[in-house]
């Protein structure tokens, strides 16, 4: 039972436009929400991430859409760039000290932006 | 200010033999998670680990795999007899401390290739 869930393999938008990449989770435990970007041949390296306790999350082109109650969280990439073009992944943390640290990934949506 | 080392980046064996694959965190983290990737699909947690105990290792497979981050060195993963469907791309990952939601910072992988 997969409890992080990008439904979309790939995605493929145009220079300059908005990419969004969506994510769905079953967990209700998961409180904290983070995004990873992963080029190819490389590990992959920290986006942006949300608490739940907040419905929004922005950081220059990238913002972060939670949804509590639909159990769906969005990556907003605007303007997007050639340069995005990479593997994002959806990775979800539990409540509680112990598991602050165990994240749980989707399976990644690959963005490609075409200039 | 060195990131997450993992060494090597290419690992070659052959059915039967053994697999140890190492990782440095970052300087002052003490928290320690492997994931596995296999190919066309998203990062599978293994094990968490902290100087000298495994915390949780419940993404871990019951035989021929183990882990430990001894108090001195890197941690390591070991794959005893490996059979060709261990052959994946296994990163490791670091975080600061306990009970915060952090964010990990991964190196970049040991790709394992069983003949």
């Amino acid at each position: 039972d997969q409890q992080v869930k990008q439904n979309s393999p790939s995605l493929s938008v145009q220079e300059g436009r908005i990419s969004i990449l969506n994510c769905d989770y079953t967990n209700s435990m998961f409180d904290y929400f983070l995004w990873y970007k992963k080029y190819p041949a490389e590990g992959p390296t920290f986006l942006i991430s949300i608490s739940s306790i907040k419905d929004k999350n922005e950081d220059g082109r990238f913002t972060v859409f939670l949804n509590k109650s639909a159990k769906h969280l969005s990556l907003h990439i605007v303007p997007s760039q050639p340069g995005d073009s990479a593997v994002y992944f959806c990775a979800a943390s539990p409540m509680g000290n112990t598991n602050a640290g165990k994240s749980t990934f989707g399976d990644g949506t690959t963005l490609t932006v075409k200039p | 200010n060195a990131g997450v080392m993992q060494n090597p980046r290419h690992l070659v064996r052959r059915r039967g033999q053994e697999a140890r694959l190492r990782c440095s965190p970052m300087k002052g983290h003490s928290h320690v998670y492997w994931y596995r990737q296999l190919p066309e699909e998203g990062l599978k947690f293994m094990v968490y680990l902290q100087k000298e105990n495994i915390i949780d290792e419940s993404g871990m497979p019951k035989e021929r795999f183990s882990a430990e981050f001894p108090k001195e060195g890197p941690s390591i993963l070991r794959i005893q007899q490996v059979v060709r469907g261990d052959s994946a791309a296994y990163f490791c990952a670091s975080s600061p401390g306990p009970g915060t939601y952090n964010e990990q910072f991964f190196g970049p992988g040991t790709r394992l290739t069983v003949l």
